[in-house]
């Protein structure tokens, strides 16, 4: 079964403005990653955020992590035609040995010019 | 462009086939994993490799058969499959589960597969 749940499922939004998408896990995680998915592509990993820590930026991108409400946020600023995607999150359960990643329904994300 | 190759990107088969798809990856990774991904759906993990061995099987039927020849391929062979088996097929790497859990996974552009 999935381990996360994101919102909003579908995300429109113009040139320049922020993105926010939020994820929730159900158990404790060694880390949270998101990934994006062009149309028709593979994901393509964006960032990792590991349990101890709260925030982390990448370029345009800021992650929150809230353990305590076993909750995350993904923030895309100023946003371009080009981030036009799906956005899932993946947990990596803690203790785990085996990689494995549970993955979130993913939030489609549409930029218009 | 990504660096884990997946051949061919689209495949066209009959119920009574058999084909087999291709991964590839030279980044030294040693833990390989694929998956099947629905549209609008996330990917679904279907097997695991560790170091070349088989470490997790998420009771995927038999028609589906993995190999990991050598640490830089993953073949997913595939025989007698069902309409419902047509899906993006991804292959994806990371490091190896050996160098802990904060690894982020590497995919390929996967296999569009479509079952007549």
């Amino acid at each position: 079964s999935q381990q996360g749940e994101e919102d909003p499922q579908a995300l429109s939004i113009q040139e320049g403005e922020n993105a926010t998408m939020n994820c929730s896990y159900k158990t404790s995680i060694n880390n949270l990653q998101w990934y994006r998915q062009n149309s028709g592509r593979g994901l393509v990993h964006l960032i990792l955020i590991r349990s101890n820590e709260r925030e982390k930026h990448s370029g345009r991108l800021r992650v929150t992590l809230d353990t305590s409400k076993k909750s995350s946020s993904l923030l895309i600023t100023a946003s371009r035609a080009a981030d036009t995607a799906s956005y899932f999150c993946a947990t990596v359960v803690r203790g785990s040995t085996l990689g494995r990643l549970y993955f979130g329904r993913g939030t489609q994300l549409t930029v218009w010019p | 462009d990504t660096e884990v190759t997946q051949t061919p990107k689209h495949l066209v088969m009959g119920m009574t086939n058999k084909k087999s798809l291709k991964c590839e990856q030279h980044m030294g990774h040693r833990a390989m994993y694929w998956y099947k991904q629905k549209a609008k759906k996330p990917p679904e993990l279907m097997f695991v490799y560790s170091y070349e061995k088989l470490s997790i099987n998420e009771s995927v039927p038999s028609r589906f058969s993995p190999e990991c020849p050598n640490s830089s391929l993953l073949n997913l062979h595939l025989h007698a499959l069902q309409p419902e088996d047509s899906a993006l097929y991804l292959c994806a790497s990371s490091q190896g589960l050996r160098q802990g859990p904060d690894q982020p996974q590497h995919f390929g552009d996967g296999t569009r597969l479509s079952i007549l």
